[in-house]
């Protein structure tokens, strides 16, 4: 059981350069997340999706877009890269949102912008 | 909105103490807490769940308390090890309505601990 892969684990990406991160769960999860964590600031929700075909915004949309046409992927697209969008994402998933649930991650992609 | 602090930031400890991490959110209305364990340049690892109705959960030399009326969970590591150096991380769920993050789950900027050998 894979649980949540995520792909590249890292990348280097010059500003205004377009690129996706992937997401992809085996655990038949309903609800998946993207979060970005940067020192002193924990993690912060950018997009979140409670199943295929629907998607929403977190805490930190701005440069990102999300779209979730199967299950067990959910790719997180940064539009126009720029030096603020340097950090560390993960993808995140779990059974429904709310109760008894619990939440799994990926091992995260490191993002430099330059 | 929901809020979730822990204490201490840091913590340095020599090999074989006892040691308690603390955490504390300020919206009672949770379905659920959380403690993750991160290593260095790795992602989360999911370490105990407690449900909202539990008081203690434990796994192994782990044991996590959960008192929600005062809004306070307690990590509680036996005879830690130095291969137990990591960054450990508390995020509760709750119900979107309180605030507890988009997804309902809110984290902690977690607390850094060092077990020397």
């Amino acid at each position: 059981n894979a649980g949540v892969t995520q792909t590249p684990k890292f990348q280097v990406l010059k500003t205004g350069q377009s690129m996706t991160l992937q997401c992809a769960q085996d655990m038949n999860h309903e609800y998946m997340s993207w979060y970005r964590q940067d020192p002193g600031m924990g993690l912060r929700l950018i997009h979140y999706s409670v199943g295929a075909g629907i998607t929403d915004q977190g805490e930190v949309p701005n440069g990102y877009n999300v779209s979730r046409s199967t299950t067990e992927d959910f790719p997180l697209r940064l539009l126009s890269a720029a030096p603020s969008q340097t950090s560390v994402y993960f993808c995140a998933s779990s059974n429904l949102a709310g109760l008894n649930t619990e939440a799994f991650f990926g091992q995260g992609t490191r993002l430099t912008v330059v | 909105k929901q809020e979730v602090t822990q204490i201490p930031a840091a913590l340095s400890v020599p090999e074989g103490e006892n040691l308690v991490l603390n955490c504390s959110f300020t919206d009672s209305a949770i379905y659920n807490l959380q403690w993750f364990r991160q290593d260095p340049g790795k992602g989360l690892t999911s370490l105990l769940l407690i449900q909202s109705s539990q008081r203690e959960q434990t796994s192994g030399r782990l044991n996590a308390s959960l008192d929600k009326s005062s809004g306070r969970s307690t990590l509680y590591i036996a005879a830690s090890q130095p291969g137990e150096s990591a960054t450990y991380l508390c995020a509760v769920r709750g119900p979107r309505y309180s605030g507890g993050g988009a997804d309902g789950l809110t984290f902690g900027k977690g607390t850094h601990l060092i077990i020397q050998p």
